[in-house]
């Protein structure tokens, strides 16, 4: 299966701290997307990982990519109350042009 | 530039009814997705479209469920007759032609059944 499966499912942390999710996956790549999800609203993309890359910086977001290993990580510095939210990755294999999501891991920021 | 408009942002319904969900993707894209989620889940595709054709309704439950996209703009995604299990969150999704995956998404519609 192409779905990303995100880990862990939630995870909370204090304003500050840094943030990982994880992300492992089944198939080869073209790319690997991450999206975020607020409460009760649509996906918003936040950055996108070709297959032959290893590390992307947005902003507070770093995400890696272990071909190798079929995995992800996205690691989000000084978290923000605003970043609480639900985080998935979306593996890309370019064949069928589908992405699949997994369950997301459930990111909570306490103030 | 606006995003992608999706409506009614809320619906509510008896079983057995009729709905349907409205989609308008960014302009110029031509590639439009319907997306299903359940609560605590990751969203479920169940339709593709290239302009107006779909190319991958494979996971559309087609004895209830239909979808237009006449002109290859707007989209429209209805339920006939609509089931308990169908309420959820229906999300609309486009994107510049095949590009690299990256999809642009809607605020969605959510369906309540009762």
């Amino acid at each position: 299966s192409q779905q990303g499966e995100e880990d862990p499912q939630a995870l909370s942390i204090q304003e500050g701290e840094n943030a990982t999710m994880n992300c492992s996956y089944k198939t080869s790549i073209n790319n690997l997307q991450w999206y975020r999800q607020n409460s009760g609203r649509g996906l918003v993309h936040l950055i996108l990982i070709r297959s032959n890359e290893r590390e992307k910086h947005s902003g507070r977001l770093r995400v890696t990519l272990d071909t190798s290993k079929k995995s992800s990580s996205l690691l989000i510095t000084a978290s923000r109350a605003a970043d609480t939210a639900s985080y998935f990755c979306a593996p890309w294999a370019g064949s069928n042009y589908k992405l699949t999501f997994g369950k997301g891991t459930l990111l909570t920021v306490n103030p | 530039e606006a995003g992608v408009v999706q409506s009614p942002r809320y619906k509510i319904i008896e079983k057995k009814q009729p709905v349907a969900f409205w989609c308008n993707p960014i302009s110029g894209h031509n590639t439009l997705y319907w997306y299903l989620q359940n609560l605590g889940q990751g969203p479920e595709l169940l339709i593709r479209y290239e302009n107006e054709e779909a190319v991958d309704d494979s996971q559309l439950p087609k004895d209830r469920f239909s979808a237009e996209r006449l002109k290859g703009v707007d989209s429209t995604l209805k339920i006939q007759p609509a089931e308990l299990g169908d309420s959820a969150v229906y999300l609309c999704a486009s994107s510049l032609g095949r590009g690299l995956g990256e999809q642009f998404f809607g605020p969605g519609t959510r369906l309540t059944v009762l």
